[in-house]
């Protein structure tokens, strides 16, 4: 039973572009959803993440946005970058250390 | 400022083999997790443990898999008579108190391959 659903599973996009990431979750005791990215043959590394109380969070190029009531939350990745070419997971957490992750999007950003 | 290690980074073993998946936690952090992330996964949580103590084990195979994290050493994934199904990358991630997961650093993980 996957409690995080991601989509897409992967998408291009082109250098200065934008790229959208899309997470659903269950349930409602999850309270800190963070994202994380991974490349090739490292472990995932903590983004960016938000809590429910607030809808949105912004660092740099990296947006999240937080619907509370549709438990969705999504990840902005703004003027997309070569660096960006990663693996991003969503995830949910509970009791404080918990972490349910998505399926993961595999995002390659053309020059 | 070493990261958290672990060691071996990839890992054959035959069926019916055994595998042993260490993971040394950053200088500081007493608490270990142990996840699995099997191909176009996810991560999975597997066990939680904290020194000479296993906290949350909810998330492991009842049958052929362990974990400790002694007073001295390493944290030891270990699963016994792997079976194919068991090929996947096995991180672990450390912390230095169990306050919450943003405090969570991973491991670059270890592949396990079952022929």
């Amino acid at each position: 039973q996957q409690q995080v659903k991601q989509s897409p599973q992967s998408l291009i996009v082109q250098k200065g572009g934008i790229s959208i990431i899309n997470c659903a979750y269950e349930n409602t005791a999850f309270d800190y959803f963070p994202w994380y990215q991974q490349f090739p043959g490292k472990g995932p590394a903590l983004l960016i993440a938000i809590r429910p109380d607030v809808s949105e969070k912004k660092e740099g190029r990296f947006t999240i946005s937080f619907n509370k009531s549709a438990k969705q939350f999504s990840l902005h990745i703004m003027d997309s970058q070569p660096g960006d070419s990663a693996t991003y997971f969503c995830a949910a957490e509970f009791n404080d250390y918990k972490l349910s992750f998505g399926a993961g999007t595999t995002v390659t950003v053309r020059a | 400022n070493a990261g958290v290690m672990q060691n071996p980074r990839h890992l054959v073993r035959r069926r019916g083999q055994e595998a042993r998946l260490r993971c040394s936690p950053m200088k500081g952090h007493s608490h270990v997790y142990w996840y699995r992330q099997l191909p176009e996964e996810g991560l999975k949580f597997m066990v939680y443990l904290q020194k000479e103590n296993i906290i949350d084990e909810s998330g492991m195979p009842k049958e052929r898999f362990s974990a400790e994290f002694p007073k001295e050493g390493p944290s030891i994934l270990r699963i016994q008579q792997v079976v194919r199904g068991d090929s996947a990358a096995y991180f672990c991630a450390s912390s230095p108190s169990d306050r919450g997961s943003y405090e969570q650093y991973f491991g670059p993980g270890t592949r396990l391959t079952v022929t």
